[in-house]
């Protein structure tokens, strides 16, 4: 079955630094384009990060130069290194398949920034 | 890269049809963009329902019923979602998205919540 499992959210003060990881099952993920999604409480998607082919990487605007995507085929779990939190970085954060589109997704894990 | 508006909020009786829409900004062309579009319901993840490109390149997600269809509307410049026969378990939020050849970066519209009658 192909599955997406995130972890590593939680209760972090401003300032503070989070690392999430997103295993994947049933397919490999360092041939695929992985994302990371997140939403805000009540609020729309708003796409963070992608990883693809070799270890090219993008980012949103407002994550750029604080969170770094990355993947370990060993493990087949792409992770996504989150410095310098802020309160607005408070969301569920998701990881989803890319395959020209978002066709698998992760039931996503939970990041409250606050102190 | 464009910025993707969608109403926010519709609502129609149930077994009607509906229009979605999701506007492209100025100076990018609905027509060069393949829209994905995705429904999600609360406490779940989007599911991803189909992407629409033109007649020749579009596409429907696993399982997605074909009463979920895509187009686009050139004179308004939008992608938009068909639901026809609308059931009471398609009231959820609804999110386009695309992302830009030249940057490569994804985004989304803002979603429009989905009330059916």
């Amino acid at each position: 079955e192909v599955q997406l499992v995130e972890s590593g959210g939680g209760l972090i003060q401003p300032g503070g630094s989070l690392r999430l990881s997103c295993a994947a099952s049933g397919f490999i993920v360092s041939t695929n384009y992985m994302n990371w999604v997140r939403q805000a409480p009540g609020k729309g998607l708003e796409w963070v990060s992608f990883i693809y082919s070799g270890n090219n990487t993008y980012y949103g605007d407002s994550v750029k130069g604080r969170f770094t995507i990355s993947r370990d085929s060993a493990k087949n779990t792409v992770y996504l290194q989150m410095n310098s939190l802020r309160a607005e970085d408070t969301a569920v954060y998701y990881c989803a398949r890319d395959d020209g589109y978002m066709d698998v997704w992760g039931k996503g894990t939970a990041v409250t920034v606050s102190s | 890269q464009p910025v993707l508006t969608q109403p926010s909020s519709h609502s129609a009786s149930s077994g009607a049809s509906v229009r979605l829409t999701c506007m492209l900004s100025s100076g990018f062309s609905v027509g060069d963009f393949w829209i994905r579009w995705y429904q999600q319901k609360p406490g779940n993840p989007p599911r991803y329902l189909l992407y629409y490109h033109s007649d020749s390149n579009k596409g429907q997600g696993s399982g997605v019923p074909s009463r979920f269809s895509g187009s686009n509307d050139a004179s308004a410049n939008a992608g938009i979602l068909r639901i026809s026969g609308l059931q009471p378990e398609d009231e959820a939020d609804y999110y386009c998205g695309t992302w830009h050849s030249n940057s490569k970066t994804r985004v989304f519209g803002g979603g429009t919540k989905l009330t059916v009658l």
